[in-house]
């Protein structure tokens, strides 16, 4: 699986968009971008994920460039829940069950009052 | 929402001792996965389960470690000895199918403290 880049810390103020950046310029042609968070002491939550076009759900979006070298996740109203390890994670898809995610340190959000 | 859900939350034991962390995935998800986080450290992956099956393991899942679905609903992580370097949080994941891209759902985790 391609390797991420990411921050290791960014601040957010509440209410404010947080956008979370992620470089993956080795990604494959058939790798997804996947972004799962962790609050403290918690399990990985799924974000969203995406190939090549931007998607968008109710917890966040997801933009992906048109190279697919980077992306950011967007948290368009962020709250103080949204404090936690973001990490971003490509990861091909080989329909051989083998879809193992290999998580990095991630960015470390902090969403102030 | 259906959700992956693990039991117990703590677990204390001895080291040497054999102890067993369950997991209940999501009831239609086919892939199960266990992955552990020892305390300040990255997420790493253990062991992934299909068809009654190991799919794919990695360096750290040695012969201490086991898995099992004995029931079609549980699926259970065993290690049979355990050593200090044991302690840390587990995760139980699922995915729903081997196609396509969907993603793996993970639970809250056991915190697994060897004495």
């Amino acid at each position: 699986d391609a390797k991420t880049t990411q921050p290791p810390s960014m601040d957010c103020a509440e209410g404010r968009a947080a956008n979370l950046p992620c470089n993956h310029s080795t990604i494959s042609g058939n790798e997804y971008v996947y972004w799962y968070r962790q609050i403290h002491s918690q399990g990985p939550q799924y974000i969203i994920h995406g190939l090549k076009n931007n998607e968008t759900n109710e917890m966040a979006s997801l933009i992906i460039t048109e190279d697919r070298k980077s992306s950011t996740l967007i948290l368009p109203h962020a709250t103080l829940r949204d404090t936690a390890v973001y990490y971003c994670i490509v990861r091909v898809d080989l329909g051989l069950g083998h879809s193992t995610l290999t998580f990095g340190k991630g960015t470390m959000l902090l969403v102030s009052p | 929402e259906p959700e992956v859900t693990q039991t117990p939350s703590h677990q204390v034991t001895q080291m040497g001792q054999e102890v067993i962390l369950r997991c209940v995935p999501i009831s239609n998800h086919l892939y199960f996965y266990w992955y552990r986080q020892i305390l300040g450290q990255k997420v790493e992956f253990l062991v992934s389960f299909y068809n009654n099956e190991i799919s794919e393991k990695s360096e750290i899942f040695d012969d201490q470690f086991s898995v099992e679905r004995p029931d079609g609903s549980n699926f259970t992580l065993k290690i049979r000895s355990t050593k200090l370097e044991d302690s840390a949080m587990y995760f139980c994941a699922s995915r729903v199918d081997r196609l396509g891209n969907q993603p793996q759902h993970f639970g809250d985790g056991t915190r697994l403290s060897i004495l």
